[in-house]
């Protein structure tokens, strides 16, 4: 049961592009979205987060869009450079105090070329 | 400042062997989170431990596995008898635990079962 859909499964962007990434989610339990990045042979880091309270939330280049009605949120990268070639992976979980059980998505391979 | 530390970064075992998986947490955080990622799939939730304490073991398998985090020393994920489905990368995070704290998560520690 994947409780947390994204798609592409990989996306190649030119330089200076948008890349757009899209999730949609099951659990009306989750009300915390974060999506990470992961570069080859480290662990993921947070790159940026959203509560459902807000419909978007944008820091420097990257924009989390949300829509809670339909369950639906997207990770939009503006002026996409080669340096933000990693994957990106969704994910959800309850924001119940400090424990926080995090649903991840199957991760986008993006590349972005030059 | 130390981030999440793993060792070994790469473990290779056979099948029947038993594979320890070591994770220090970033100073001053007492909460440790493992998860799995099988080669093209995102990260899998297997435990949530605090000091001493198992909070959540509910993504772990059955058999096998087992989690532990003493007062003393890093979080240990030990898997016994190893075997090929158990090979993939495992990262631990940590937290501070606090509400709205963010998960670091740790290199990763990539087993390889022959």
């Amino acid at each position: 049961q994947q409780q947390v859909k994204q798609s592409p499964q990989s996306l190649i962007v030119q330089k200076g592009g948008i890349s757009i990434i899209n999730c949609a989610y099951e659990n009306t339990a989750f009300d915390y979205f974060p999506w990470y990045q992961q570069f080859p042979g480290k662990g993921p880091a947070l790159l940026i987060a959203i509560r459902p309270d807000v419909s978007e939330k944008k820091e420097g280049r990257f924009t989390i869009s949300f829509n809670k009605s339909a369950k639906q949120f997207s990770l939009h990268i503006m002026d996409s450079q080669p340096g933000d070639s990693a994957t990106y992976f969704c994910a959800a979980s309850p924001y119940s105090g400090g424990y926080q059980k995090v649903t991840f998505g199957i991760g986008t391979k993006l590349q972005v070329i030059p | 400042n130390a981030g999440v530390m793993q060792n070994p970064r790469h473990l290779v075992r056979r099948r029947g062997q038993e594979a320890r998986l070591r994770c220090s947490p970033m100073k001053g955080h007492s909460h440790v989170y493992w998860y799995r990622q099988l080669p093209e799939e995102g990260l899998k939730f297997m435990v949530y431990l605090q000091k001493e304490n198992i909070i959540d073991e509910s993504g772990m398998p059955k058999e096998r596995f087992s989690a532990e985090f003493p007062k003393e020393g890093p979080s240990i994920l030990r898997i016994q008898q190893v075997v090929r489905g158990d090979s993939a990368a495992y990262f631990c995070a940590s937290s501070a635990g606090l509400a709205g704290d963010e998960q670091y998560f740790g290199p990763g520690t990539r087993l390889t079962v022959t």
